[in-house]
């Protein structure tokens, strides 16, 4: 079975672009988080998608978008980029809403603010 | 507000011997808390969860103890092997939320020497 899978894995944005990031989950899974993981704050939560329908959101500002699609890939965007959004993107899928234990991650996208 | 910490950045023990990585939370709401391992360049996986009716879990190496007066976990890895070496992340959750969201510590890099 394929795991989750992100694209694109490497990305250089300059500041004020914008940017979209794709992720692939496990086939049959059909909850898709995101993640924003720097070194001084670890892994955040950005938010979760699950059937089509955002479930939850975390603490970050409008620039941050999301959404999910019918075959349940998921997309995030990033508007108006600010150097400090650089940082290693991670998405997760699980069969279930909130199933935290058997979500399974991608390798992420390392995207650069320059 | 950081709601889950781990305010050890790294550790570093010795093969054979006991690895403790701690994990304070500030939220008494949160009932459900796992335990994730991240290795360069892949996405972290799951390893050990707790639910708060319990306080120890574990699972072969592994043991996970949660004390819920101090709104404490901590993470047993007994004993060490040097492919333990890696980031460890505790993360939290009010597990029948319908609006859950999962809450991650900074992180903790584990060195373990041969």
């Amino acid at each position: 079975k394929a795991g989750v899978t992100q694209t694109p894995r490497y990305l250089i944005k300059t500041r004020g672009q914008q940017v979209t990031l794709s992720c692939s989950p496990i086939s049959g899974h059909r909850s898709v988080s995101w993640y924003q993981q720097t070194p001084g704050q670890g892994l955040q939560f950005l938010f979760e998608y699950f059937s089509e329908t955002q479930r939850n959101k975390g603490n970050f500002p409008g620039r941050f978008s999301g959404r999910q699609f019918s075959n349940s890939r998921s997309e995030m965007n990033v508007s108006t980029l600010e150097l400090g959004d650089s940082a290693l993107y991670l998405c997760a899928s699980s069969l279930g809403a909130g199933q935290w234990d058997t979500q399974y991650f991608g390798p992420g996208t390392r995207l650069t603010v320059l | 507000d950081q709601q889950v910490k781990q305010n050890s950045p790294s550790l570093s023990v010795q093969e054979g011997r006991i690895s403790i990585l701690n994990c304070d939370y500030t939220n008494s709401m949160f009932d459900y808390f796992l335990w994730y391992k991240k290795y360069p360049a892949e996405g972290p996986t799951f390893l050990i969860s707790i639910s708060s009716i319990k306080d120890k879990n574990e699972d072969g190496r592994f043991t996970v103890f949660l004390n819920k007066s101090a709104k404490h976990l901590s993470l047993h890895i007994v004993p060490s092997q040097p492919g333990d070496s890696a980031v460890y992340f505790c993360a939290a959750s009010v597990r029948d939320s319908n609006t859950g969201k999962l809450i991650f510590g900074q992180g903790t890099t584990l060195q373990v020497k041969p």
